[in-house]
């Protein structure tokens, strides 16, 4: 049964580029959280989704960045011109529901960004 | 806000026990412990729903007081591979179905 998966594992874009970062939830698992961390600091918060749909992007920046989970396919993390600022861990995780045991989050092995 | 957790870091000799805590200004609904070694992914250890239950896995386990709004992991009896940096996840609200926002990490070494 696999995991939560998250490609590339390592991504080095320069200053100005474009970043896309993909997700793939557990098997069953219709519910996506992304989350961004920086070097010895814990978690934050971006966006949940579910398919088709942005359920809260209450902790995404409001420009240059975007988050989908398409009907087929992974779900998409979309960083426009990208500054040194956005070099960091991106963790996608998923989870069955919201409710209970259901919310327990599986964290995929994260991307790690650097912007030089 | 993020929880806070108390200490930021504790050093533990094999078979020793330590305490974790996690305390939210905010009403929580649920509790969720992770556990996170260098270079890796969380790990979900737990997840703690409010009416103040308590629950273990292996020689781990953790409580919430929901009128406190804090919750506390317990590790037990440590073993080497317990180290790690732990962090609580805290749902708030009065119903499921909010973001989790985490603290800001426990940092915990095992030494033989």
């Amino acid at each position: 049964n696999a995991g939560v998966m998250q490609n590339p594992r390592h991504l080095v874009r320069r200053r100005g580029q474009e970043a896309r970062l993909r997700c793939s939830p557990m098997k069953g698992h219709s519910h996506v959280y992304w989350y961004r961390q920086l070097p010895e600091e814990g978690l934050k918060f971006m966006v949940y989704l579910q398919k088709e749909n942005i359920i809260d992007e209450s902790g995404m920046p409001k420009e240059r960045f975007s988050a989908e989970f398409p009907k087929e396919g992974p779900s998409i993390l979309r960083i426009q011109q990208v500054v040194r600022g956005d070099s960091a861990a991106y963790f996608c995780a998923s989870s069955l529901g919201t409710s209970g045991t259901y919310y327990e989050q599986y964290f995929g092995p994260g991307t790690r960004l650097t912007v030089t | 806000q993020q929880p806070v957790q108390s200490p930021q870091a504790v050093i533990l000799r094999e078979g020793e026990d330590a305490v974790i805590n996690c305390s939210s200004s905010k009403a929580l609904y649920s509790v969720h412990w992770y556990r996170q070694k260098h270079g890796e992914a969380p790990v979900f250890l737990m997840i703690l729903l409010k009416g103040g239950e308590q629950k273990g896995h292996e020689k781990i386990s953790a409580s919430f007081n929901e009128k406190k709004q804090q919750s506390s992991l317990y590790l037990t009896a440590s073993q080497l591979s317990y180290s790690g940096t732990y962090f609580c996840g805290t749902e708030s609200g009065k119903a499921a179905g909010n973001k989790l926002t985490f603290g800001g990490g426990t940092r915990v070494l095992v030494k033989p």
